[in-house]
């Protein structure tokens, strides 16, 4: 399975953006690449995700490298209820046992 | 609310019990999924049903037995388990195996 590569952690000041890097040098053409994230005594909910183009949603942005070879999830604005952890994941849709293989993430902390 | 429900959120059971863990979606989704999320270590994929059928089982010992009565509802077994086994037990359902997982707030499973 194609891996991923987080920073274990980051840090950001409350109401400033953060991007969050992630390196997927062994991504197939196939692969999509999803962000999920953790806040603290939940599950993970879904983020974002692209293909080959950035993309937007309510939540955040995902900005995806020329050689598609990494991708950073970027919040405008960070709150106090961003602070959680947030898993770059590779997904192929094509396949039909595809699974979700979460890493460790990058833990993420909002100082006010 | 991700629609996905699970009880209970909190359990307490000695290594002679027998408890089960139940989940519920209300999404219309045909896949679910059990995973393991242990202290500082990444979520575990433990069991994937699909249309009712058990499709993958990720070598998990046998004192966890999954059941799946129908597409809404999955049930994790529990018996004669180890200290160990003590962890948040996450349940996701997905509309199929390929696309974006909802997962349910977990269940905090301590065994003595």
């Amino acid at each position: 399975d194609a891996k991923t590569t987080q920073p274990n952690s980051m840090e950001s000041n409350e109401e400033e953006p953060v991007h969050l890097p992630c390196n997927h040098s062994t991504i197939s053409g196939t692969d999509y690449i999803h962000w999920y994230r953790q806040l603290p005594s939940q599950g993970p909910e879904y983020v974002i995700h692209g293909l080959t183009s950035n993309v937007n949603n309510r939540m955040a942005s995902l900005a995806i490298a020329e050689d598609r070879k990494s991708s950073t999830l970027i919040l405008h604005r960070a709150t106090l209820r961003d602070a959680a952890v947030y898993y770059c994941i590779l997904r192929d849709p094509l396949n039909r046992d595809d699974k979700i293989i979460f890493g460790k993430g990058t833990r993420l902390h909002i100082l006010p | 609310e991700t629609g996905v429900t699970q009880t209970p959120r909190h359990l307490v059971m000695g290594m002679t019990n027998k408890k089960s863990l139940k989940c519920e979606q209300h999404l219309g989704h045909n896949a679910m999924y059990w995973y393991k999320q242990s202290a500082k270590k990444p979520l575990e994929l433990m069991f994937v049903y699909s249309l009712e059928e058990r499709v993958e089982n990720n070598s998990v010992p046998s004192r966890f037995s999954p059941e799946c009565p129908n597409s809404s509802h999955l049930f994790l077994h529990l018996h004669t388990l180890q200290p160990e086994d003590s962890a948040l037990y996450l349940c996701a359902s997905s509309q199929d195996r390929r696309y974006t997982q909802y997962f349910g707030p977990g269940t905090r499973l301590t065994v003595l």
